[in-house]
């Protein structure tokens, strides 16, 4: 399987503390992107980080890639309840296809 | 922009009958549309491509004959459940892309949760 894998596979932190969430996955890649789900939904595109960029910054999301390690990391600062979600990365697989990691639950603690 | 509607949300069928989830991209038109398939507490699987006026391409192991796929035009494309049995059961979501937006980003409905009795 090309799926990625993602870790934790949950996490529970308090509000205003930051959450980091891991990515790795197994072949060459274009780009790199993370989506959030919120339960029983579908999901939001969050970011887009390109195989040629090491960091990128949207708001209190901060993505990292490392393509020598095959892995990318994304950071939620100061976060809140409403972060609560699962949170997946994915990268292409042929043409325009997505593969998704297993994804990580985030629960954030009032 | 980039609104994805996808209907019903939620449907209860009995076991024998079809179902047809829509998908439609309400602001703009999707070159390309995809099917997932989610089990609880698990990641997206990808069913089938499908591209407007041709026939959908199916991930292996996906059953062409069970789970048709129409898409009629730029803005709609459907998912029906023929013959559909309890272990259809299961979270179905489909997204629309358009290059005229952002190339390999996709735009998720809200999902359609089967129930089969």
């Amino acid at each position: 399987s090309q799926q990625g894998e993602e870790d934790p596979q949950a996490l529970s932190i308090q509000e205003g503390e930051n959450a980091t969430m891991n990515c790795s996955y197994k072949t060459s890649i274009n780009n790199l992107q993370w989506y959030r789900q919120n339960s029983g939904r579908g999901l939001v595109h969050l970011i887009l980080i390109r195989s040629n960029e090491r960091e990128k910054h949207s708001g209190r999301l901060r993505v990292t890639l490392d393509t020598s390690k095959k892995s990318s990391s994304l950071l939620i600062t100061a976060s809140r309840a409403a972060d609560t979600a699962s949170y997946f990365c994915a990268t292409i697989r042929g043409f325009q296809k997505l593969v998704f990691g297993t994804g990580t639950r985030l629960l954030v603690s009032p | 922009g980039a609104v994805v509607s996808q209907h019903p949300s939620w449907v209860i069928c009995k076991s024998g009958t079809s179902v047809k989830i829509e998908c439609r991209s309400l602001d703009f038109q999707a070159t390309t549309m995809f099917w997932y398939r989610q089990f609880p507490k698990q990641s997206l699987m990808l069913m089938a491509t499908s591209n407007e006026g041709s026939k959908a391409t199916y991930e292996q192991g996906v059953e062409k004959d069970k789970f048709l796929i129409n898409h009629a035009s730029l803005t709609l494309s459907t998912l029906t459940v023929t013959s559909a049995h309890p272990e259809d059961s299961s979270f179905y979501i489909c997204s629309a892309e358009t290059e005229t937006l952002a190339k390999n980003i996709q735009y998720f409905g809200a999902g359609t949760r089967l129930s089969v009795l």
